[in-house]
């Protein structure tokens, strides 16, 4: 596709519940990020991935919080056992490498937990 | 806690008048950017400065770059209505980028 897609766009979910988070890059670009916004916040990092291997997830609040990019190209966020306070906006980003130029954001997954 | 810290947290301007919002940072870096978000949309791009430069200009974009004092300002000219938009700064010294919390602007016509 032209942009990075994000799905869910909506998410709506019960305490405790687990929940998957997707996001598909521009094509080409190797390195990936996950960031989590919440309302009139600037966007927090998660983790972010250079190709399949996770090169930093420090951002990665506690080890509900897990992702993965199997092949490189799409990643998946998931979160365990989720806590209304996960509730946010789960922005995914990518870049043509790590080391070049601007991140090009998805529209985000809003995940709500009840 | 983030690195950047944008300045003032929300802005209110007419249309045709200039609008300047400043971040502030406490690390050395790479590069700093900026980006825009509109409610409820993702965040774009709109310009890289690299810790070598001072300024840089984007059609009616103005960043400059003071490393010595850490901290970046981006102005906005002849502001349009449709500039309204929260609006981050983005520092980088790796890989890694960290944002401020943002500016909210609004510019009334």
């Amino acid at each position: 596709g032209a942009g990075v897609s994000q799905t869910p766009s909506n998410k709506v979910t019960e305490k405790g519940k687990y929940v998957e988070l997707r996001c598909d890059p521009i094509s080409g670009h190797t390195a990936l990020y996950w960031y989590r916004q919440s309302l009139g916040q600037g966007p927090e990092f998660l983790i972010y991935f250079q190709g399949t291997g996770a090169a930093d997830d420090s951002g990665l609040p506690n080890d509900r919080f897990f992702a993965v990019r199997p092949e490189g190209s799409v990643s998946t966020l998931k979160i365990q056992r989720t806590e209304r306070g996960d509730s946010a906006v789960y922005l995914c980003a990518s870049r043509w490498d790590y080391n070049t130029g601007e991140l090009f954001f998805g529209e985000g997954s809003r995940l709500t937990v009840l | 806690s983030q690195q950047g810290e944008e300045d003032p947290q929300a802005l209110s301007i007419q249309e045709g008048e200039n609008a300047t919002m400043n971040c502030s940072y406490k690390t050395s870096i790479n590069n700093l950017q900026w980006y825009r978000q509109n409610s409820g949309r993702g965040l774009v791009h709109l310009i890289l400065i690299r810790s070598n430069e001072r300024e840089k200009h984007s059609g009616r974009l103005r960043v400059t770059l003071d490393t010595s004092k850490k901290s970046s300002s981006l102005l906005i000219t002849a502001s349009r209505a449709a500039d309204t938009a929260s609006y981050f700064c983005a520092t980088s010294s790796g890989q890694n980028f960290v944002f401020g919390p943002g500016t909210r602007l609004s510019v009334l016509p």
